[in-house]
């Protein structure tokens, strides 16, 4: 059974960097085609993809956002880290991870995590 | 402004088909079959009801189908049922350089 739970600060100060963990179980992300990625959720408005990090480390950001995230993963805790530098109130969102199997789909999603940028 | 256009809200009756569209253009629904829906109540993670453009994952209900044509993917949902009402995203990849791109949301009310 996959599971994947966020974990962070809820409430973080403009010009603050965010560190977010993805803890998951269930799968190995040293499997072949395996990823898992981040997408956020403003109050009320939609999706938005973030990142994504691969079985073999490659990575991608979202073009918007790429100067400030940083993907990475520890394969033997079975985690993947989320920074976001230069934080500000407009980046207040629920910010869910997910697994990606071997295609361009998220199929088992965290229960998201709500972070507030406030000063 | 999300990258893939969707309808702001579809309704039907218990019973009816309903059909939500996503628009994007050659870059992304247009040049790849890898197009997937997802289905959000309020207050949850989004769930994947169709990848693939028509892919169903195992424990989607066979009410739910997807299509594509152009630059146009389409979510139908046949025989409402009330537990259908939710939030309903589309979401393309978008080449290696965008990657991946989610629709502006559509809000499903069951009449």
């Amino acid at each position: 059974q996959i599971t994947l739970k966020e974990s962070g600060p809820t409430l973080v100060k403009p010009t603050q960097t965010l560190t977010l963990t993805c803890t998951f179980s269930g799968f190995s992300l040293s499997t072949s085609g395996v990823g898992v990625g981040w997408i956020r959720q403003p109050p009320g408005k939609a999706l938005e993809w973030l990142a994504l990090i691969y079985w073999d480390d490659d990575k991608r950001y979202s073009p918007s956002l790429k100067s400030r995230l940083t993907i990475t993963k520890d394969t033997s805790k079975n985690q993947v880290v989320l920074t976001m530098t230069n934080m500000d109130p407009v980046d207040t969102a629920t910010y869910y991870c997910a697994h990606r199997p071997g295609s361009v789909v998220y199929d088992y999603w965290g229960q998201g995590t709500l972070v507030t940028v406030s000063s | 402004q999300s990258a893939l256009t969707q309808p702001a809200s579809v309704s039907g009756s218990p019973g009816q088909s309903i059909t939500i569209s996503c628009t994007g253009t050659s870059s992304d629904v247009g040049s790849y079959n890898l197009v997937s829906w997802y289905q959000q109540h309020p207050g949850k993670a989004p769930k994947l009801m169709i990848y693939e453009v028509s892919k169903r994952p195992s424990g989607v209900s066979n009410r739910f189908s997807g299509s594509k044509s152009g630059n146009t993917a389409s979510l139908t949902i046949s025989g409402l049922q009330a537990e259908d009402e939710a939030d309903y995203y589309c979401c393309s990849y978008a080449g290696s350089s965008t990657f991946l791109v989610f629709g502006g949301g559509t809000k499903l009310t069951v009449l």
